[in-house]
């Protein structure tokens, strides 16, 4: 079983509509990561959390703590917003375990 | 400043030949991380160091992998005998110091053993 698990795998929208992305987890964590991967193959660090939530722009990233559990949400999608997220959780010494990512694309 | 930055950016060689990987973190930052990322998959773990120290390297594959970060700043992760499995894009990150700061990853090297 893969310690960390995300959904959905693929993930097509229309422009303007809220999304999520959802992570779940088996093990211990220091932080958890939600990233950015770009058609270009670049990665990008979206939230490092621990706990609650965390906003920036349209993006905002909460978790549970108690029940292993984060979401990412994107308000008012945009084509742009297209990518791979990956959920990506750290352990004590800081190396990152990942989950597969979810693929989004959202449609003008 | 300058963000990671890793070398070179493609790689192609014959099934047998050694490779070496370079990274190079950004300025000041003591933990740098190796990580492996076949084509669809997620990254995964490779080795990590905290200034030239090797604080883990269970996420090497096998003996054909090595890292070493001599004088704690650039990285070489070195694949001795590469074999067609070896083919992935491998990518380097690194962080203020450990878990408590978020990682900044370089753009990769894609390997591609023929």
């Amino acid at each position: 079983k893969n310690e960390v698990e995300q959904s959905p795998q693929n993930l097509t929208a229309q422009e303007e509509e809220f999304i999520t992305i959802n992570c779940s987890y088996s093990v211990g964590i220091s932080a958890l990561h939600w990233l950015q991967q770009h058609p270009g193959g670049g990665i990008v660090s979206l939230f490092m959390l621990s706990s609650g939530k965390k906003k920036h722009g349209r993006l905002i990233a909460t978790i549970n703590i108690q029940e292993k559990h984060s979401s990412l949400h994107i308000t008012a999608s945009h084509p742009r917003d297209s990518a791979v997220y990956i959920c990506a959780i750290g352990r004590s010494q800081g190396n990152l375990i990942f989950g597969k990512g979810t693929k989004l694309s959202v449609k003008p | 400043g300058a963000g990671v930055s890793q070398s070179p950016r493609y790689k192609v060689t014959k099934r047998g030949q050694d490779v070496a990987l370079r990274c190079d973190p950004i300025s000041g930052h003591v933990s740098l991380y190796w990580y492996r990322q076949a084509l669809g998959q997620g990254p995964e773990f490779l080795t990590y160091f905290n200034y030239e120290a090797q604080q883990d390297k269970s996420g090497l594959p096998n003996d054909r992998f090595s890292a070493e970060r001599p004088e704690g700043s650039i990285s070489t992760l070195t694949i001795q005998r590469t074999e067609q499995r070896d083919s992935a894009m491998y990518r380097c990150a690194s962080s203020l110091s450990g878990a408590r700061y978020e990682q900044y990853f370089g753009p990769g090297t894609r390997l591609t053993v023929t």
